[in-house]
């Protein structure tokens, strides 16, 4: 029962340096996202998806891509790391039967030096 | 001003308590309203949902919405130790994800 499978868990980089967060679902959910957790700000859109092939930016799309090539999958890229990209980073999945009941992964615990 | 506000706590409460977290927020039109707790080093997971007013339990939680006050609660009966994480608030005026509005958080602590 996997749910939604994130990787890696941590990782530093250093500025300037680019890198994939990976993201996983296994219940056939049309909608997925990410998002990112700063103390004090909660979580924070970045980018989203409502089916493969089909992505929208959240309120925090700067510095991030993402792409849909199937339902299952759902890769956030980071072009150029900066220091201000540290932060955990949240993927998640939704049904379009119940929108609004989001199922999250472990998190990835991303530092910038 | 931020659309939801939560007091981010720490809260610390002994074993037992009552234990009484609340958001306020700004958009009448919000209609859904969720709860997620999020344990550390986890990832948040849905712990009750409300759509318009009204309350709603599920064992030892209650969630409650004022939508006059533009002001949501979750109630713990007989607090456990076990409680002690990270309480988000969440909510939205349609149900699609992508509009889901969180909450900072308010960190909640059960005291044996």
């Amino acid at each position: 029962n996997a749910g939604v499978t994130q990787t890696p868990k941590f990782q530093v980089l250093k500025t300037g340096q680019s890198m994939t967060l990976q993201c996983a679902q296994d219940m056939n959910h049309e909608y997925m996202s990410w998002y990112r957790q700063d103390p004090g700000m909660g979580l924070r859109l970045i980018h989203y998806s409502v089916g493969a092939g089909i992505t929208d930016q959240g309120e925090v799309p700067n510095g991030y891509n993402v792409s849909r090539s199937t339902t299952e999958d759902f890769p956030l890229r980071l072009l150029s790391a900066a220091p201000s990209q540290t932060s955990v980073y949240f993927c998640a999945s939704s049904s379009g039967l119940s929108g609004n009941t989001i199922y999250f992964g472990e998190g990835s615990w991303l530092t910038v030096v | 001003q931020k659309e939801v506000e939560q007091d981010p706590g720490p809260l610390s409460v002994p074993e037992g308590a009552i234990v009484s977290l609340n958001c306020t927020y700004s958009n009448s039109a919000f209609q859904y309203f969720m709860w997620y707790r999020q344990y550390s080093r986890k990832g948040p997971e849905l712990l009750m949902y409300t759509y318009s007013s009204g309350n709603k339990e599920d064992g030892r939680f209650t969630a409650q919405v004022d939508k006059s006050s533009k002001y949501i609660s979750l109630f713990i009966r007989d607090s456990q130790p076990s409680d002690s994480a990270t309480y988000l608030c969440a909510m939205s005026a349609g149900s699609s994800a992508s509009k889901i509005i969180f909450g900072s958080g308010t960190r909640l602590s059960i005291r044996p």
